[in-house]
């Protein structure tokens, strides 16, 4: 059993559309990171928490440590937006464990 | 703003043959991290490092993988005989602490062994 899972894995979507990706995981964490994979691979860091919520433009994140389970939305999509969203958390040993991902296609 | 360097951008070369993998973290972090993505597949997790040593590493990095900082900016990863299965991006990344921290990823390597 994967200790971290997404849902969904594709996500199609049209322009301004408001986007959910969840996240599940089945260890105890330390925190929780959201990050965010170009086509061209590079990743970069969208969020990182421990409880409750962050914001940041049109991306909101949040987590409920008790059910084990965050979700990242985007609200008014846009084409740009299109990437890998992936959630990985870290454990007592400071280890990523990551999940495979979603991948977001935002149409115009 | 600061970023994380990785060199090469992509690597060719045949199996049984060494490569080096180089990273420069930003330069007030702490620790330093590799990972790799196989095609297709998740990003794992294989060795952070901290003051010289190892802090963590994953059962993927076996003998045939070392790290060094060799000079006080660099960060390497050495494979030291290829095989066709370590084809993959080897992506470096860096914090300025341990734990609860974000972390700052290069652009990555492609590796591709043949």
């Amino acid at each position: 059993k994967n200790e971290v899972e997404q849902s969904p894995q594709n996500l199609t979507a049209q322009e301004g559309e408001f986007i959910t990706i969840n996240c599940s995981y089945s260890v105890g964490i330390s925190a929780l990171h959201w990050l965010q994979q170009h086509p061209g691979g590079g990743i970069v860091s969208l969020f990182m928490l421990s409880s409750g919520k962050k914001k940041h433009g049109r991306l909101i994140a949040t987590i409920n440590i008790q059910e084990k389970h965050s979700s990242l939305h985007i609200t008014a999509s846009h084409p740009r937006d299109s990437a890998v969203y992936i959630c990985a958390v870290e454990g007592s040993n400071y280890q990523l464990i990551w999940g495979a991902g979603t991948k977001l296609i935002i149409k115009p | 703003e600061p970023e994380v360097t990785q060199t090469p951008s992509h690597q060719v070369t045949q199996m049984g043959q060494e490569v080096i993998l180089r990273c420069v973290p930003i330069s007030n972090h702490l620790y330093f991290y590799w990972y790799r993505q196989i095609l297709g597949q998740k990003v794992e997790f294989l060795v952070s490092f901290y003051n010289n040593e190892i802090s963590e590493k994953s059962e993927i990095f076996d003998d045939q993988f070392s790290v060094e900082r060799p000079d006080g900016s660099n960060f390497t990863l050495k494979i030291r005989s290829t095989k066709l299965e370590d084809s993959a991006m080897y992506f470096c990344a860096s914090s300025a602490d341990r734990g609860m921290q974000t972390q700052y990823f290069g652009p990555g390597t492609r590796l591709l062994v043949l």
